[in-house]
Parts: structure tokens; C-alpha cells; sequence
């Protein structure tokens, strides 16, 4: 079975710094995708960026991206130019592209983030 | 394009009633799937709706049912409701094919069970 975790229960970050959240999954499929949720206090989870397994070249959202590393079982988040927008709960995801559990996230505990002014 | 909404958005109920969740997918979505999410342990798969079909099953006992109708709407369902069932409920929807494959999240129904 797939897992996902998130060794940073909680991160903080001044405002306009850059700041970078950890996740490790374990698997053993050679095809899946990675995602980034963001779930503010509003509760709304919200897609941040997203990965697949099979592309090499590392996702880039605007100021967020990630760097993949397939053999590591790594798949981390950079956020630049941090915002007190970016303050909230940001889960790390996999998700298999075969088979019947094509549907199923499986997400790590989550990382909090605060954002200092 | 509206996004996916549920209803309704807080309910309280007490032990061994049951529930009944609705959830309405992006326009055009026609994967389902749902979501708890609790403190102790964080968000868990209950189960995937594709074409009225279920897909895909977390595990969950069998009081945790659901159902999708052929507009793609769905319908979650928890009988004989249990304090530890007190939980955000999420629903997400997906197109599916080959590049659509992001899943995505509504509001949650706030459900407390005392």
C-alpha cells in the first residue's frame, strides 16, 4: 500500500522569504501523480500544483513549485515570496494512475504554515 | 464554471441516527469521490462514484454508504451514527481522461455527533 508523509507538523516563514515543505511517499508503481493541496482555515482545499511521475522536468505554479526527485520518493514544495495569504494547512497527495484506486488520494498528515508580517 | 458545492454545510445529530450528505461536482465531472477528515487521522478515502458506479472503496465500515445519480450528483450516507463519526466530510470531483485527473474539493459538511 501506497503511503505519504509529512515529517513538518507545523513551519513558519516571514513574509516575503521563501520557505519549503517536505514530503516522502512510498510506492511501488511506476505511474502515479503528486499533488499539493492547501486547505486554509476557511476549510475550501484548494490545488496548489501538481506532478506527474513520468515527467522529469519539476512543476512550476506561479510562485510555488516543487522538486520531484522519483528515486528518492521525494516530492517537496517552494513557496517564494511568501504572502499572509499562504498561511494554512498544505497536504502532500499521491494518487495512482492505474487500476481501480485511480480515484483515491492518499494524503499526508499535513504541514501548518504560519506567515509572519 | 461553479465549483463543487455541498450541502449542508453544518449538521448535528445524535447517536444512532442516521445522515444523509449531498454533494453536486463541477459541471461535466463525472467522478465523485469522498473524503473524512478528522484530527487523529487526517483525511481518509470513504469512496469513488464514477457513472452511478461505485469505483473505489476505503475502509470503512458498511454504515458509511453512498450513491450517484445520473446527473453525477452524489449522496453519502452514515446509519446508526457514532460519536467518533464527528468529522469534516469532503466531497471532490474529477473529469477523468488522460490529463484530467486532478481532483477537486468542496466546502465539507461539518458533522457532529453527540
Amino acid at each position: 500500500a501506497q503511503t505519504v508523509t509529512q515529517s513538518q507538523p507545523e513551519m513558519s516563514v516571514q513574509e516575503a522569504e521563501t520557505v519549503t515543505l517536505s514530503c516522502t511517499y512510498d510506492t511501488s508503481e511506476s505511474d502515479y501523480y503528486l499533488f499539493w493541496y492547501k486547505q486554509p482555515p476557511s476549510r475550501q482545499m484548494i490545488l496548489v500544483i501538481r506532478q506527474e511521475a513520468y515527467k522529469q522536468q519539476n512543476a512550476t505554479e506561479n510562485r510555488f513549485s516543487v522538486n520531484f526527485q522519483k528515486a528518492a520518493k521525494s516530492f517537496s514544495l517552494k513557496i517564494s515570496d511568501s504572502q499572509l495569504g499562504d498561511a494554512a494547512m498544505y497536504f502532500c497527495a499521491y494518487r495512482s494512475a492505474v487500476g481501480g484506486s485511480q480515484g483515491n488520494l492518499i494524503f499526508g498528515k499535513g504541514t501548518k504554515l504560519s506567515v509572519k508580517p | 464554471k461553479a465549483g463543487v458545492t455541498q450541502t449542508p454545510r453544518y449538521l448535528i445529530k445524535t447517536r444512532g441516527q442516521q445522515v444523509t450528505l449531498s454533494c453536486s461536482p463541477i459541471s461535466g465531472h463525472r467522478s465523485v469521490s469522498w473524503y473524512q477528515q478528522t484530527p487523529g487521522q487526517g483525511l481518509q478515502f470513504l469512496f469513488e462514484y464514477f457513472s452511478e458506479t461505485q469505483r473505489n472503496k476505503g475502509n470503512f465500515p458498511g454504515r458509511f454508504s453512498g450513491r450517484q445519480f445520473s446527473n453525477s450528483r452524489s449522496e453519502m450516507n452514515v446509519s446508526t451514527l457514532e460519536l467518533g463519526d464527528s468529522a469534516l466530510y469532503l466531497c471532490a470531483s474529477s473529469l477523468e481522461g488522460v490529463s484530467s485527473y486532478e481532483q477537486y474539493f468542496g466546502p465539507g459538511t461539518r458533522l457532529t455527533v453527540t
